[in-house]
């Protein structure tokens, strides 16, 4: 079946560290989306992002499609920060069903 | 975006009783889909639910245990039957907003404990 596998599972930063995680998946993608989910298990919209790069902020994405990965940059992390961030996908033919990644757990500390 | 709710927001149920989850748009949808997430997972979707059509469930869910419903373009509900506490989890449901590039947008979830 799709893989959407993210790197790393586990990630601890101090305050105002920068960082990248990665998103491979194992086909051609339709749709890529990154998310945060907060402690309280609300999923956040970061980015919509099947091709090329976008900046919000603190926040940057690129995806790289013809190498099948794509990356979520944090910079100045702040505790705010601290979450899951998932990667999710759609594939050709699978009818805007996201596939989710493994998602990579962040804590960022003071 | 679309503007989501879910009720109830957290419940704690005891074993083989039943539990509906409500989930309401703002704005209509053609596409809605129902996730779980089990504790400390990843989400994965139980059933994409269109407007005047039955549920279309994913391997390893079916509707006895997930029946669901669509009765207009803004609101949906999934029910968990029978409950275990293998149940436990959150639910989530969520939008395609075509007008945004099928972009998914998602309540702020259902957390559910089974004693």
């Amino acid at each position: 079946g799709i893989q959407v596998e993210q790197s790393p599972p586990d990630l601890i930063l101090q305050e105002g560290a920068n960082s990248t995680l990665r998103c491979n998946f194992s086909d051609s993608v339709n749709n890529l989306q990154w998310f945060h989910q907060n402690p309280w298990g609300q999923l956040i919209n970061l980015f919509y992002i099947p091709s090329g790069t976008k900046q919000n902020g603190r926040l940057s994405a690129t995806t790289v499609a013809t190498e099948r990965y794509s990356l979520l940059y944090i910079s100045s992390s702040q505790t705010t920060d601290s979450g899951v961030y998932f990667c999710a996908a759609t594939y050709t033919g699978t009818a805007s069903k996201l596939t989710f990644g493994t998602g990579t757990r962040l804590q960022v500390t003071l | 975006s679309a503007v989501i709710s879910q009720k109830p927001s957290r419940d704690i149920c005891q074993r083989g009783t039943s539990l509906t989850i409500q989930c309401q748009v703002d704005s209509q949808v053609t596409m809605m889909f129902w996730y779980r997430q089990q504790p400390g997972q990843s989400l994965t979707l139980i059933a994409t639910a269109n407007q005047g059509s039955e549920a279309t469930y994913e391997s390893g869910f079916v509707i006895d245990k997930f029946p669901i419903s669509r009765p207009n373009l803004t609101f949906s509900t999934l029910t968990v039957s029978n409950m275990s506490p293998e149940d436990s989890s959150i639910y989530l449901c969520s939008v395609d907003e075509r007008r945004r590039y099928n972009e998914q947008f998602f309540g702020p979830g259902t957390r559910l404990t089974v004693l």
